[in-house]
This record gives C-alpha cells, structure tokens and sequence, in this order.
C-alpha cells in the first residue's frame, strides 16, 4: 500500500542554519517523490521532484532532496536557512496502479525560521 | 501565460446554499482534481478527473459535485449537504505520465456564515 510519513508537523530553525525536513514512504512499485512548499493562503508550488534518475535531486530556492531505496526516504535539505522559508511543506508520492496513477500527500511539515 | 485559476479567491456563503467554485487551465493536461485543505492540516481529495465528461469520487466526495465539460474547466459546486465546507480549496492539474507534477491554483477560501 501506498503511503507518506512526514516525521515532523513542525521544525523551528535560526536564520542561516541548515534546514531538514523528514519525509519516508511505502511504495509497491517504483515511485515518483516530490516536495511542494505553501505559503499562507496560497496554493502549493513544487520545490522538486524525483523521477528515477538521479537520486540527488536539486530543486528550486536552494533546496536539494535524495532519495534513498534503502531506507524509502526522501528527506528535503537546505544549507542554509532564509526567513522567506517560513511555509508549509508536503512530501507526495505518486504511482500508477489499477484504474491509473494515485497521488497521496504527506500530512505536511510547517517550517518556522526565526531571525 | 500558462497557469491554473480559480475564483473567486474568498466566497463566502448561508447555511442552505450552494457555492461553485470555478478551476481553470489553459496547460492543455488532461486530469484535474478538487481537494480540501482545513487549517493545520494536509490536502484531502474530493473529486478528480482524467478525462473530459469523466471523473470519479475522492477520499470526501459527500456533499459535492462536480463536472467536466470542457478540457480547460473543472468547477466544484458546495451543496447544503456538506455539513462543515468552511475550508480552503484547491484545483490542480496535470499532464499525462507518472513524472509529471500537479500544477495548484492559488485556492478559493470558503466560509460558512
């Protein structure tokens, strides 16, 4: 069965300090992964996405994500923090299966940057 | 300019009546979708789409309804059996293949006066 476990409903960080945002999915079949980010009262914007290529994947806004089978994770990183990250962000999973492809969001993790 | 529209951006409406929302794209993608955002939490799907004159319930589909006509337009309508639709809303689309992303309008926030 399909499913996505963002670790974390909130993360706080200091401005300038590095960012992590947990994300870990099941998945029967091969996977496309990514991360959306959402800003108050606007829609979600895709941050960056995998599609079995490169499993270093390197997004918008200096965000980068791996994916890593092993361990079925896909936990998004930036070095170094910015107050404009404070939002919301969502690890989805898409696959295809019977009846065509199934998209499940993650429940989502707010990001808090203090000055 | 390519993109994803609804409208209107806040609506707000009586208990008893029905509210549609409208999604528009002009990204020619063939699937469309309707979720639900309540605060603090993450999106839940009411209807999608995958093709004109098609389209299939959701995780929440009681007390909506929707169509699809046209490719371009996918309009939600809130009926008074939807016990608490004061939520945010969401349409997205996408283009055909697994890789490829939802592309989200920038929500209707609805309230239930």
């Amino acid at each position: 069965a399909q499913s996505v476990t963002q670790l974390d409903s909130h993360v706080s960080v200091s401005e300038g300090t590095p960012v992590l945002l947990r994300c870990n999915y099941s998945s029967s079949y091969s996977p496309s992964l990514f991360w959306y980010v959402q800003h108050p009262n606007k829609g979600l914007q895709l941050l960056l996405k995998y599609t079995s290529a490169a499993t270093l994947v390197k997004g918008i806004n200096g965000f980068e994500a791996e994916f890593k089978k092993s361990e079925t994770s896909f936990h998004l990183t930036k070095p170094s923090a910015h107050m404009s990250d404070a939002a919301e962000y969502f690890c989805v999973v898409s696959e295809s299966g019977t009846g065509g492809f199934k998209t499940i969001f993650g429940a989502g993790t707010r990001l808090f940057v203090k000055a | 300019d390519g993109g994803i529209t609804q409208s209107p951006k806040y609506l707000f409406r009586k208990e008893g009546q029905n509210v549609t929302l409208s999604c528009e794209q002009n990204l020619n993608h063939d699937a469309m979708y309707w979720y639900r955002q309540d605060p603090g939490q993450g999106l839940r799907l009411i209807y999608y789409s995958q093709i004109v004159n098609d389209f299939q319930k959701g995780d929440i589909a009681e007390g909506y309804s929707v169509s699809r006509e046209k490719k371009e337009s996918f309009p939600l309508t809130v009926t008074s059996a939807q016990k608490n639709p004061t939520a945010f809303y969401l349409c997205a689309s996408k283009g055909r293949g697994p890789y490829n992303e939802q592309f989200f309008g920038p929500g209707t926030r609805l309230t239930v006066l």
